[in-house]
């Protein structure tokens, strides 16, 4: 079966301080992948899909990166943190081989990211 | 423009009682119509999917219902729970092959009162 996983959970991090969350899938090959951010009370905000190595697409323009360095790590990024980028960060995969349906996105436990 | 509107923003019910939360979507052309949960702090997980020819599909006590002529959808949880208070999220998907081709809704945040 298919697994994704995040990490940190949770992160507190002053303002101006650089930024590092990491998504690893299990249990498939060659998959979409995503980060979103959720802020309190809003809707999901799509931020990169990648659908292979080294293949990001950028939704929206900001101080954060992408990066997939293999074909089941997703990475996102910040050189320096603005109090604008807390919120709820999610990680999520489809299609690959092995598992999904389509493009039913699978979510992961996401990450609560604070900036003070 | 693509968009998908829930309704209503926020419910609180009694436990044991039923009730409907709703989904507009303009997403052209349709593919699929999810509704996820999603608990505080977790991440969504997908209750039920229809496609352009269903019109109803059922997961336990939540029942998902789809009218793709005028593009509304409803999630109607029967005898709730304590554990049903969550986020609602409705997602539609358009068709095609790109991996960017969800919309999603804002949800709807459900508690549940003893």
């Amino acid at each position: 079966s298919q697994t994704i996983h995040q990490w940190p959970a949770t992160l507190v991090q002053p303002v101006g301080s650089p930024l590092s969350l990491e998504c690893t899938v299990e249990g498939t090959s060659n998959p979409n992948l995503y980060w979103y951010r959720q802020a309190a009370g809003r809707g999901l905000q799509l931020l990169f899909y990648s659908v292979g190595i080294g293949q990001i697409s950028s939704e929206v323009p900001q101080n954060l990166s992408a990066s997939r360095p293999q074909d089941r790590q997703f990475i996102l990024s910040s050189k320096k943190l603005l109090l604008s980028d807390s919120g709820f960060y999610l990680c999520a995969w489809s299609g690959g081989r092995g598992g999904g349906v389509g493009y039913e996105q699978y979510f992961g436990p996401g990450t609560r990211l604070t900036v003070t | 423009k693509n968009q998908v509107e829930q309704s209503p923003q926020s419910l609180i019910i009694l436990e044991g009682k039923n009730c409907t939360l709703q989904c507009n979507y303009t997403v052209s052309p349709f593919s699929n119509l999810r509704w996820y949960k999603q608990d505080t702090g977790r991440g969504p997980v997908s209750l039920t999917i229809m496609t352009f020819s269903e019109n109803t599909k059922s997961n336990g006590r939540y029942t998902a219902t789809l009218d793709a002529d005028t593009k509304q959808s409803s999630l109607h949880i029967t005898a709730s729970q304590l554990s049903d208070s969550a986020s609602y999220i409705c997602v539609v998907t358009l068709m095609g092959t790109g991996a960017n081709n969800l919309f999603f809704g804002t949800g709807t945040r459900l508690t549940v009162i003893p």
